[in-house]
C-alpha cells in the first residue's frame, strides 16, 4: 500500500450541502491529486497540488475547490453538492509528478452519493 | 475531449490463453503510456509503462506494444490467470504535464 488514507470512504449527502473529502499520506510525496471515476469516462483529474499551498486545476475542476496546508493532507471540497458529483473519488500521490511516465499511487477511493 | 480511448468495455478469455487489451490515443504530444489495474473497491495500481521512444516493453507475463504511427497501444497478458480478472485502464502523460489522461477502462474476466 502506498500510505494513502481517504476519509470518509462512503458518504451520502443532500443536494446543496457542502462536502469535504480528506486525503492523508504518510509518504512525504510532493504531488497529490484528486481524481473522479465515472462509467464511460475512466479517471479524470479534478485538481492537483505540487506543494503546500500550491494547487492547480485539472480537466474537471468546476464545482470543486482544494486546499493543502500540510504536506500530508489534501482536501477536496464540494461547496454545494449536485447530483452530477455523485462519483467515486480517488486521491493519488507521486514523488515526481505525473508527467513523463512517473508513476502515481492511488488511494482506495471515496464513494460519494448526492441525493 | 477523450484523448485516450479504450473501445472495448469488456473482454473474456479462458485461463492460460492470451488476453489482448487495446487503447487508442489522439494527442501526439503524449510521451509515456501506462497501464493500471483495478480490483473492485480498491484503487488502481500501476502495472507497466512504455516510453514513446520504444515499441515494446515486457515485464513477466505482461507486455505492452506501442504503434506510434497508428496512435495505438496494446497490453498482452500471457498466460492469463483468474487473478488477472480486473478493470484495466490505459493512461497517457506528457512531459511536464500533471494531467495524466485515462481511458474508460476494459473489464477483463479470465475464466478457469
Amino acid at each position: 500500500d502506498a500510505g494513502i488514507t481517504q476519509s470518509p470512504r462512503h458518504k451520502v449527502t443532500e443536494t446543496g450541502t457542502p462536502v469535504t473529502l480528506r486525503c492523508h499520506q504518510t509518504e512525504n510525496h510532493r504531488y497529490m491529486y484528486w481524481y473522479r471515476q465515472d462509467p464511460g469516462h475512466g479517471l479524470r483529474l479534478i485538481h492537483y497540488s505540487y506543494g503546500v499551498k500550491d494547487t492547480d486545476k485539472g480537466e474537471v475542476s468546476d464545482g470543486y475547490s482544494v486546499s493543502r496546508s500540510k504536506t500530508e493532507d489534501f482536501l477536496l471540497t464540494l461547496e454545494s453538492a449536485t447530483s452530477s458529483q455523485t462519483s467515486v473519488y480517488f486521491c493519488a500521490i507521486s514523488p515526481a509528478g505525473g508527467g513523463s511516465g512517473n508513476t502515481i499511487y492511488f488511494g482506495e477511493g471515496s464513494w460519494l452519493t448526492v441525493v | 475531449d477523450q484523448q485516450v480511448k479504450q473501445n472495448s468495455p469488456s473482454l473474456s478469455v479462458q485461463e492460460g490463453r492470451i488476453s489482448i487489451l487495446n487503447c487508442d490515443y489522439t494527442n501526439s504530444m503524449f510521451d509515456y503510456f501506462l497501464w493500471y489495474k483495478k480490483y473492485p473497491a480498491e484503487g488502481p495500481t500501476f502495472l507497466i509503462s512504455i516510453s514513446s521512444i520504444k515499441d515494446k516493453n515486457e515485464d513477466g507475463r505482461f507486455t505492452v506494444f506501442l504503434n506510434k504511427s497508428a496512435k495505438h497501444l496494446s497490453l498482452h497478458i500471457v498466460p492469463s490467470q483468474p487473478g488477472d480478472s480486473a478493470v484495466y485502464f490505459c493512461a497517457a502523460s506528457q512531459y511536464n504535464n500533471n494531467d495524466m489522461r485515462f481511458g474508460a477502462g476494459t473489464r477483463l474476466t479470465v475464466k478457469p
